[in-house]
């Protein structure tokens, strides 16, 4: 089983451009998430998805936008990039969100630089 | 506001026993979580405790006390690839994750 894939593993992309960032899991899992993670910093949930058609904004959604059309994708858009979004990106899935005892589980990530 | 606090680094000798800490003050409480992370890969899931007391998974324990908000994970017989780091984390009262920043450590021959 591959759990959950992301794509690309990095990428070098310039201000101002926009970006797609995907994420498919095959577990299917009801809830989906995407965090950034830097350096010194706890990892800070961008936007979550408890179901297929529905999203939410976490902690940091500014400057991103995420759809949920299926079970299985969960992709992640930037619009405008910036460089303070240079980060690397992780895509988590749970087989729901509701219950406390949930666990996540990530993608590989992808490594965005933006100059 | 919502905190998760965690020593930066820690090191300790192969074959010893390391204890990292975790103190939370968040929005309710749903269970705390620990990850392990190697450098340039995803998080792991290591323990889960929603009650007080002792979880034991073979070398890994994770401990937790709600009243104190304060958990450790107990590394026993410490080997090489266990240098990592270790990310602790709340469900709140939202069912949202808070992540502490990790603890990297460093194990030394």
């Amino acid at each position: 089983t591959a759990g959950i894939t992301q794509a690309p593993t990095s990428q070098i992309l310039a201000a101002g451009r926009s970006m797609t960032l995907r994420c498919t899991q095959d577990m299917r899992h009801n809830a989906m998430y995407w965090y950034r993670q830097d350096l010194g910093l706890g990892l800070r949930l961008i936007h979550y998805s408890n179901t297929a058609g529905t999203t939410g904004k976490g902690e940091v959604p500014d400057g991103y936008s995420v759809s949920r059309a299926n079970t299985d994708d969960f992709p992640l858009t930037l619009a405008s990039a910036v460089p303070s979004q240079t980060s690397v990106y992780f895509c988590a899935s749970s087989e729901t969100s509701g219950e406390s005892t949930d666990t996540q589980y990530f993608g590989p990530g992808t490594r965005l630089t933006v100059l | 506001g919502q905190n998760i606090d965690q020593p930066t680094e820690m090191t300790a000798t192969e074959g010893a026993i390391v204890q990292i800490n975790c103190t939370y003050q968040t929005s309710g409480f749903n269970g705390l979580f620990w990850y392990q992370q190697h450098a340039g890969e995803a998080p792991t899931f290591l323990s889960y405790n929603v009650l007080d007391g002792l979880e034991e998974k073979g070398r890994f324990s994770s401990f937790l006390s709600r009243s104190k908000g304060y958990s450790y994970l107990l590394l026993k017989e410490l080997q090489m690839k266990d240098s990592a780091s270790y990310l602790c984390a709340v469900r709140d009262s939202n069912y949202q994750l808070i992540w502490g920043a990790g603890t990297k450590l460093i194990i030394k021959p």
